[in-house]
């Protein structure tokens, strides 16, 4: 099994609101990546995680917080955001951080009104 | 600091048609290239990679060569097929910053008419 899941596809959210955004895989990757990717754009490194732990915070706003329950699994809780936050926010993964063969989720594709 | 430099899209072939899509590359030594893939509506897939100089990734009838000399890694296509239609991006390792942290090239889009 090489798929990385995302829950959900879509997701609209006020700027009050306070939503999850979640991601799965089940490769035994143990390095975990959150991007920002607008429209005609590459993505931008948001998160990483390494065995669980978080590794590197690319000087992402405290409106977003994200949480490695486990191994397999990756959240980014999302409060108070603004409408520029809107974007495809992407999971990856990969065997470790030092390994740049990165496996990607199909993306949530976030509107915040 | 590191960087890689696509050639701008979009790029319009016709069916059957030979791609080239330019990527050239600046950083110190000589990392890790990658071609990542995005289709319409999904998430990035990784196509193909090369680990040193003179190396040559391939996959789905894709193929780049890690040129050292020409700084390069230019993305080939012999016969482009209408489900080719994507987006392309060139990258290479960030080793001088986090780990783990890829510099894509801007992307160029590819569109394939029957």
């Amino acid at each position: 099994d090489t798929e990385v899941t995302q829950t959900p596809k879509h997701l609209v959210m006020g700027m009050t609101n306070k939503k999850s955004l979640k991601c799965e895989q089940h490769m035994g990757h143990r390095a975990m990546y959150w991007y920002k990717q607008k429209a005609k754009k590459p993505p931008e490194l948001m998160f990483v995680y390494s065995y669980e732990k978080l590794s590197i915070n690319e000087s992402v706003p405290s409106r977003f917080s994200p949480e490695c329950p486990n191994s397999s699994l990756l959240n980014l809780h999302l409060h108070a955001l603004q409408p520029e936050d809107s974007a495809l926010y992407l999971c990856a993964s990969s065997q470790v951080s030092s390994s740049y063969e990165q496996y990607f989720g199909p993306g949530t594709r976030l509107t915040v009104t | 600091g590191d960087s890689v430099t696509q050639m701008e899209g979009p790029v319009t072939l016709s069916e059957e048609a030979f791609l080239t899509i330019n990527c050239t590359y600046t950083a110190t030594g000589y990392p890790s290239l990658f071609w990542y893939v995005q289709y319409p509506g999904e998430g990035l897939q990784l196509l193909l990679k090369a680990t040193k100089a003179d190396d040559k990734g391939s996959n789905k009838g894709f193929e780049a060569t890690y040129r050292k000399e020409t700084t390069s890694f230019h993305l080939e296509k012999g016969s482009v097929q209408v489900s080719d239609s994507a987006v392309y991006f060139c990258a290479l390792p960030n080793y001088g910053g986090s780990q783990g942290n890829l510099i894509f090239g801007k992307g160029t889009k590819l569109s394939v008419k029957p």
